[in-house]
């Protein structure tokens, strides 16, 4: 079965580092999507992207994040300078295209991110 | 505004029992869809059911069944005969389609536990 595959599955860094998360959709998918989930918590909308731009994002997408495909394959989220509160695992989805609500996501395994 | 309540936080039951994981919804669309997500210990995010807001008839899949009711706007979920498999934090989550949302709404989801 295609999925959706996800590195680093985890990832340690200093506060104020860069850090960029990789994602490889399926490949007939069109919509890409990151989500968020802080240890316990429920997971949260950041980010989808289709047709090699941002259509929707969250609050929590401030300017220390960016999304982008740059090969046309890896879908990647970059935050720009790490603060502790970014410690999450996050998960790529995607979806083949159709109606926006009828979204069966299918997700990646998760990249968690630990900031020290 | 789109909500998602999960009042349980946590269950435990011992295995063969039946358990159900309630999910209550808010929203102002007549239009929807709602989800039912596993999260095993390994962490990916495991897509069990979606449901759009026309269907209201109630679906079996093995063991798992779902009871949707408009009338008090909850999606809930039975698993029967549980097994120490089933273990896991489940999610309900909401899509609207009038809006022309992208992203799933999460509820707090429920940690499942069954017991040999």
């Amino acid at each position: 079965e295609p999925e959706v595959t996800q590195t680093p599955s985890h990832q340690v860094t200093q506060m104020g580092q860069e850090v960029i998360l990789r994602c490889v959709p399926i490949s007939n998918h069109l919509y890409f999507y990151w989500y968020r989930q802080i240890l316990g918590q429920k997971v949260e909308f950041l980010v989808s992207f289709y047709n090699n731009e941002i259509s929707e994002k969250s609050e929590i997408f401030d300017d220390q994040f960016s999304v982008e495909r740059p090969d046309g394959s890896n879908f990647t989220l970059k935050i720009r300078s790490t603060k502790l509160e970014d410690s999450a695992m996050y998960f790529c989805a995607t979806r083949y295209r159709e109606r926006a609500g009828a979204n069966v996501l299918t997700f990646g395994a998760g990249s968690r991110l630990t900031v020290l | 505004a789109q909500k998602v309540t999960q009042a349980q936080t946590e269950i435990s039951v011992v295995e063969k029992e039946d358990v159900t994981l309630d999910c209550v919804y808010e929203t102002r669309d007549t239009t929807y869809y709602l989800f039912w997500y596993k999260q095993p210990p390994s962490g990916e995010l495991v897509f069990l059911i979606r449901r759009n807001s026309f269907d209201e008839q109630n679906e079996i899949s093995g063991r798992y069944s779902w009871n949707f009711q408009k009338s008090t706007s909850s999606f809930n979920f039975t698993i029967t005969a549980s097994q120490v498999v089933d273990s896991a934090v489940y999610f309900c989550a909401l899509s609207e389609d009038q809006t022309g949302a992208n992203n799933l709404f999460f509820g707090t989801g429920t940690r499942l536990t069954v017991i040999p």
